[in-house]
């Protein structure tokens, strides 16, 4: 089945700056990548996520960016604010499936 | 907006016992699921629900679980013999679609239950 992994597992930045969090994929067929961002006492809540016929994607201080030949995908947060601060979540989804895979999660602290 | 919601919030149990974890998708979804975290693990997919009746699980959900649809608005999600490996978090999640019939087919999680066994 599918194997996504995600790195780097905690990330701290100064607010303003950049976050960047990094995903791998095992599969070829998937074709579909999302972003959960989960913050504390709550459920995974999707951020932005992209599908494998678009190479980029943005909204706003959020942007994914999708390599299918390498097969990692990336979560771009610019301008970071102490809001950003939680636990970020890539998955998968697989071939001929609804159900997701996904990494283990980063924890991003932005400081202020 | 609405939102998937679970109860309860956290469940203590003895092991061997039996659980329940409710949860209520959002009203006009059709495709409901049950994900778990074992503290410190990946969130794993168990179970997907499609017009009462399963349509995928993985090896996790063997015969001591079970889910139902028992009322229009419920999706519950039974543990039958609890054992001590299944203390994690348990998420529902539902989506209106499915992939392959377009639309969106976000899925939406819920808060979670964080089950605890004894």
């Amino acid at each position: 089945g599918e194997n996504v992994e995600q790195h780097p597992s905690t990330l701290s930045v100064q607010e303003g700056d950049s976050a960047v969090i990094k995903c791998t994929y095992s599969d070829s067929a998937s074709n579909y990548f999302p972003w959960y961002k989960q913050e504390l006492g709550k459920g995974p809540q999707l951020i932005i996520d992209i599908r494998s016929n678009v190479g980029e994607k943005k909204d706003q201080r959020i942007a994914v960016t999708l390599n299918k030949t390498a097969k990692h995908f990336s979560l771009h947060i610019t301008e970071t604010q102490p809001e950003d601060s939680a636990v970020y979540f890539c998955a998968a989804r697989g071939p001929g499936a609804n159900n997701l895979f996904f990494g283990t999660g980063t924890r991003l602290t932005v400081i202020p | 907006e609405p939102e998937v919601t679970q109860t309860p919030s956290h469940q203590v149990t003895q092991m061997g016992q039996e659980v329940i974890l409710r949860c209520v998708p959002i009203s006009n979804h059709l495709y409901f699921y049950w994900y778990r975290q074992i503290l410190g693990q990946k969130v794993e997919f168990l179970v997907s629900f499609y017009n009462n009746e399963i349509s995928e699980k993985s090896e996790i959900f063997d015969d001591q679980f079970s889910v139902e649809r028992p009322d229009g608005s419920n999706f519950t999600l039974k543990i039958r013999s609890t054992k001590l490996e299944d203390s994690a978090m348990y998420f529902c999640a539902s989506s209106y679609r499915k992939r392959t019939r377009g639309g969106s087919d976000t899925q939406y999680f819920g808060p979670g239950t964080r089950l605890t066994v004894l």
